[in-house]
């Protein structure tokens, strides 16, 4: 069964930092790329950072470029998001999310259940 | 980037009702899309890609259709677990994914 477990989230002040990770287990980590994906309360969402399965090729939402950056360790089958100068429009639960190895890659098919990241004084 | 827009952003209907939901994207993006089902608290989950390809496991009374910059999302015979909020995705603009508003459909 195709797992995704995020941790990380809580309270931090702005300007502060942060580490998520998501730990992938059912499947085979290293073939598959990844993304994170947010959903600030109540609202919709919104697309945050993609990589690549041998992190070759990463892009991120002109909304977090340059503060934020993705990774992952295929040896661990996980998938992290460093955020850094945090501000109070990042607070949302994020999700790490699959996207199947398809000719046209770009969707999801599988999600994690969210980790919430609260950016407040 | 390429902007998509949901309609309605609510909806009102009652069990059997066939709903339609519609996704219109700003620039064309050929059959790269996505429909996504969402719970309160929940994950979204993957119902439709490439527009009208039906994910495994998904209930046949879901069905995409559309190509170019419009999309629909039907439901032929609205079921109780069916209220929740729709969300359109493109896929066109790899470095760029984005979503549309979003779609809640509600219990008459």
């Amino acid at each position: 069964e195709v797992q995704l477990v995020e941790s990380g989230g809580g309270l931090v002040q702005p300007g502060g930092s942060l580490r998520l990770s998501c730990a992938a287990s059912g499947f085979t980590f290293s073939s598959y790329s990844m993304n994170w994906v947010r959903q600030a309360p109540g609202k919709g969402l919104e697309w945050v950072s993609y990589i690549s399965s041998s992190s070759s090729t990463i892009y991120y939402a002109d909304s977090v470029k340059g503060r934020f950056t993705i990774s992952r360790d295929n040896a661990k089958n996980s998938l992290y998001l460093q955020m850094n100068s945090l501000r109070a429009e990042d607070t949302a639960v994020y999700y790490c999310a699959r996207v199947p190895p398809t000719i046209r890659p770009g969707y999801f098919d599988y999600w994690g259940q969210g980790t919430l990241v609260t950016v407040s004084s | 980037d390429i902007q998509m827009t949901q309609s309605p952003s609510t909806l009102s209907a009652s069990v059997g009702d066939r709903v339609t939901i519609t996704c219109r994207a700003s620039q064309s993006i050929s059959s790269w899309l996505a429909w996504y089902q969402q719970k309160p608290g929940k994950a979204p989950k993957l119902l439709i890609y490439k527009a009208s390809s039906l994910e495994s496991g998904v209930p046949s009374r879901f069905s995409g259709s559309g190509s170019g910059t419009e999309f629909t999302l039907t439901i032929s015979s609205l079921q109780p677990d069916d209220f929740a909020t729709y969300y359109c995705q493109q896929y066109n603009s790899y470095s760029s994914l984005t979503f549309g508003g979003g779609t809640k459909v509600e219990i008459k």
